[in-house]
């Protein structure tokens, strides 16, 4: 069964950039959408953005800016940048499959990665 | 945006209780809503898709209703498993959005 790791520094400094990357094992990563979505402690999912294996991507209008995705498809990963952080980017990012279902190729995330805390800090 | 609104933003209810949570779009999603539960510590987990399919393996006890604007989750027996975090989420549109979570806890 397909599984996503997250990984990348656990600390970045204000106004510097977050970068992590998702491993993707036990399937292949072409042909899906695949998705970060963040969680501050004790908040709610915000949904970042996502990218294709063609790499076109798709982001949150609230992150936009600031976000920048990759995909390498010979090592089954993605990537995620994240520019300017300050403290309120300080949470837990998880990576994610969107499942195909009908005419929509990621209508819902299935499966996550176990996701990893980021905390922006000087 | 679509945002997406829960109510209760937590509750607490004895084993063997029906609990029941509602989510609602600010525009009309059709059925294009989803269902996750989140323990402490984990990632989500996809419970209920296109607003009433059960995801494979998800026990029977967990339900879902509603088309539209508004929907409703339901867990018609309440176990000490559930306990966790429950989120809707829409994709009739870009962004994805979900709901604020409703935090349900045993009496």
């Amino acid at each position: 069964q397909v599984q996503l790791q997250e990984s990348g520094p656990g600390l970045v400094k204000p106004s510097e950039t977050l970068s992590l990357t998702c491993t993707v094992s036990g399937g292949s990563i072409s042909s899906y959408y695949w998705s970060w979505i963040r969680q501050p402690a004790g908040k709610g999912l915000e949904w970042i953005g996502r990218i294709y294996t063609s790499g076109s991507t798709n982001y949150n209008p609230s992150l936009k800016s600031r976000v920048t995705m990759s995909v390498d498809t010979s090592k089954n990963q993605f990537s995620l940048k994240l520019s300017s952080v300050t403290a309120a980017d300080t949470a837990v990012y998880y990576c994610a499959r969107g499942r195909p279902y009908g005419d929509y190729l990621d209508p819902w995330f299935d499966p996550w990665g176990q996701g990893t805390l980021v905390t922006v800090s000087s | 945006d679509i945002q997406m609104t829960q109510s209760p933003s937590s509750l607490s209810a004895s084993v063997g209780d029906r609990v029941t949570i509602t989510c609602q779009a600010s525009q009309d999603i059709s059925n294009y809503l989803n269902w996750y539960q989140q323990k402490p510590g984990k990632a989500p987990k996809l419970l209920i898709y296109d607003a009433s399919n059960l995801e494979t393996g998800v026990p029977s006890r967990f339900s879902g209703s509603g088309s539209g604007t508004d929907f409703t989750f339901t867990i018609s027996s309440l176990q000490p498993e559930d306990i966790a975090t429950y989120y809707c989420q829409q994709y009739d549109n870009l962004p994805r959005t979900f709901g604020q979570g409703t935090k349900v806890e045993i009496k």
